[in-house]
């Protein structure tokens, strides 16, 4: 059984070029959720979705990211022009929920790195 | 908005001794969870914390919950080299957002 699948594992950017993630969640699994981290900082929540439709995106940015799940494919973090501040970590997880509580499964990250 | 607190933020241990992270949040809050992160790497589950009261334990290292508290504390016995990690515990309130703390960093030494 894979687990939750990302790709690129790292991406490499200049300042202005649009970045695209990308997220297979575990098999059965219908809700993806994108963090990001900075180094030495914790995890931030950033979005969370279901397929077709966006649950809560209080987390990110107003302006240059979007994220989607279609019904068919990956889940899709897209940062347009980005900044050196944009270079992190970003993990996504797909959530479980088949017990009562709803325990979420990482997948490996995507490093960007913006020059 | 949800804070998650994390106490020490680094930790360095002699292998063979016992030491507790704790972890403090600022609202009510049943679900718990504890994740271990290595350098480079993505997170592992540790454990889930359901109810107030709850402890759970794998190996050298034990889990517990008080929600009346709003604290959590992730209990390390007898430690070794390979529990060197970054421990991150995270608080679930609306079923929509997670809230991660600031992460412990854990050094264990010789």
């Amino acid at each position: 059984n894979a687990g939750v699948m990302q790709n690129p594992r790292h991406l490499v950017r200049r300042r202005g070029q649009e970045a695209r993630l990308r997220c297979s969640p575990m098999k059965g699994h219908s809700h993806v959720y994108w963090y990001r981290q900075l180094p030495e900082e914790g995890l931030k929540f950033m979005v969370y979705l279901q397929k077709e439709n966006i649950i809560d995106e209080s987390g990110m940015p107003k302006e240059r990211f979007s994220a989607e799940f279609p019904k068919e494919g990956p889940s899709i973090l897209r940062i347009q022009q980005v900044v050196r501040g944009d270079s992190a970590a970003y993990f996504c997880a797909s959530l479980a929920g088949t017990s009562g509580y709803n325990e979420q499964f990482f997948g490996p990250g995507t490093r960007l790195t913006v020059l | 908005e949800l804070k998650v607190e994390q106490n020490p933020l680094f930790l360095s241990m002699q292998e063979g001794k016992n030491y507790t992270i704790y972890c403090n949040y600022s609202t009510t809050s049943d679900r718990l969870y504890w994740y271990r992160q290595d350098p480079g790497k993505s997170l592992e589950s540790l454990f889930v914390l359901l109810s107030n009261g709850a402890v759970k334990q794998e190996g050298r290292l034990m889990a517990s919950l008080d929600t009346k508290a709003r604290l959590s504390t992730l209990h390390i016995t007898a430690a070794v080299h390979d529990l060197s990690a970054t421990y991150f515990c995270a608080v679930d309130s609306t079923g929509n957002q997670f809230y991660f703390g600031t992460g412990t960093s854990l050094t264990v030494i010789p």
